[in-house]
């Protein structure tokens, strides 16, 4: 029973490039969420998906960020012509229903350099 | 905007003593919840207790929830050093997202 699975768990990327970072998140799991950990910083909510449906984004940023969580497949978060600033951790999580049961996956740790 | 604050940002104590770290928050919430993070790695979930319930053990942890405060506070027994890392709080209202206190970090010294 493998828990969330994120992939790349370190990806570098230069400025102006796309990153994107996968979420496979725990078996018979349809709640997905992501978060961004800065350096030194607690976790902050970006965005909440079931399948095929964006739920709650208020914590994305309006530019450049979008996520989706296809009926097959992993979730992807996408970040188009990444800069400096997005440098951080980026968590999955996933769980059997709103609100209970967070599992988290291992993150995504994307430099821009 | 970030809810859960805990303190202290750093903590440091030798093994077997107890650490006890806080936590407020401002708003309404349905849960709170305790999370390890060892350096570099992902969140490990310790212990969810609901805002009806005022106190929750498990193992080695006990967890206080006083909501008429908006606190909480974790407690560590008998630390040991494999228990060195950072410590966050989360909080839940609606179940469609936890927000995370900026941690406390601490260190068991053997």
């Amino acid at each position: 029973n493998a828990g969330v699975m994120q992939n790349p768990r370190h990806l570098v990327r230069r400025r102006g490039q796309e990153a994107r970072l996968r979420c496979s998140p725990v078996k018979g799991h349809s709640h997905v969420y992501w978060y961004r950990q800065l350096p030194e910083e607690g976790l902050k909510f970006m965005v909440y998906l079931q399948k095929e449906n964006i739920i709650d984004e208020s914590g994305m940023p309006k530019e450049r960020f979008s996520a989706e969580f296809p009926k097959e497949g992993p979730s992807i978060l996408r970040i188009q012509q990444v800069v400096r600033g997005d440098s951080a951790a980026y968590f999955c999580a996933s769980s059997p229903s709103g609100g209970y049961g967070y599992t988290f996956g291992s993150g995504t740790r994307l430099t821009v350099v | 905007s970030q809810q859960g604050e805990e303190d202290p940002q750093a903590l440091s104590i030798q093994e077997g003593e107890n650490a006890t770290m806080n936590c407020s928050y401002k708003t309404s919430i349905n849960n709170l919840q305790w999370y390890r993070q060892n350096s570099g790695r992902g969140l490990v979930h310790l212990i969810l207790i609901r805002s009806n319930e005022r106190e929750k053990h498990s193992g080695r942890l006990r967890v206080t929830l006083d909501t008429s405060k908006k606190s909480s506070s974790l407690l560590i027994t008998a630390s040991r050093a494999a228990d060195t890392a950072s410590y966050f709080c989360a909080t839940d209202l609606y179940g469609n997202k936890l927000v995370f206190g900026a941690g406390t970090i601490l260190r068991v010294k053997s």
